[in-house]
């Protein structure tokens, strides 16, 4: 079946913009997952969705940034005032209610803050 | 804190000389301990899962396996297209915390 999928691949902003990043889950998947890849650094977990229940948004690195998920399913990034050090690779995953844990990750969304 | 160490940074290879990459974790019960693949300009594609010290899972040309403090990646026999960077991570609480990543290149 489909894999995570994101939009956009790339995305060129500049200082101060605001900027959405779209994911959709793999089909059925309850559990859904953002990640930051910075150069040269690990994946810094930033929030996470499960079912109905809150979000936990303890790894979002400021109030400039927030997350919410439709329906249980798709889900949207927003960085707001767009700073240079957020320019970053920006990773979704999703993984399924059986209790495997196993994170299935999209192809990323490349975002480069002028 | 959770942390997750990988050793070595990078690694090249010639093809058919195996090897073995290095995942050092703290964590406060472990509750899985994940093995992912990442090309460049791609997401990470899972590997491998281990839950418990003695366990080991293999897939093709990899093994890894897993000690209460550490977890290997061995590569036996690598070939050009193994060449990637190989991610450990550890789950904690509702998130993975991931290594840095080793760096593999397999040369022909």
């Amino acid at each position: 079946g489909a894999g995570v999928s994101q939009s956009p691949s790339n995305k060129v902003t500049e200082k101060g913009k605001d900027v959405e990043l779209r994911c959709d889950p793999i089909s059925g998947h309850t559990a859904l997952y953002w990640y930051r890849q910075s150069l040269g650094q690990g994946l810094e977990f930033l929030i996470y969705f499960q079912g109905n229940s809150a979000p936990d948004k303890s790894g979002l690195p400021s109030d400039r940034f927030s997350a919410e998920r439709t329906g249980g399913s798709v889900s949207t990034l927003t960085i707001q005032r767009t700073q240079q050090e957020d320019s970053a690779v920006y990773l979704c995953a999703s993984s399924s209610p059986s209790g495997a844990d196993t994170q299935y990750f999209g192809p990323g969304t490349r975002l480069t803050v002028l | 804190e959770d942390q997750v160490t990988q050793s070595p940074e990078a690694l090249r290879l010639q093809e058919g000389e195996s090897s073995s990459l290095n995942c050092s974790y703290t964590v406060s019960g472990l509750r899985g301990l994940f093995w992912y693949r990442q090309d460049p300009g791609k997401g990470p594609e899972f590997l491998f899962t281990l839950y418990s010290a003695g366990e080991e899972k293999e897939k093709e040309r990899l093994k890894a396996t897993l000690t209460k403090k550490e977890s290997f990646l061995h590569i036996t026999a690598p070939k050009p297209e193994d060449s990637a960077t190989y991610l450990c991570a550890v789950r904690s609480t509702n998130k993975l915390i991931f290594g840095t990543g080793t760096l593999l290149a397999v040369q022909p």
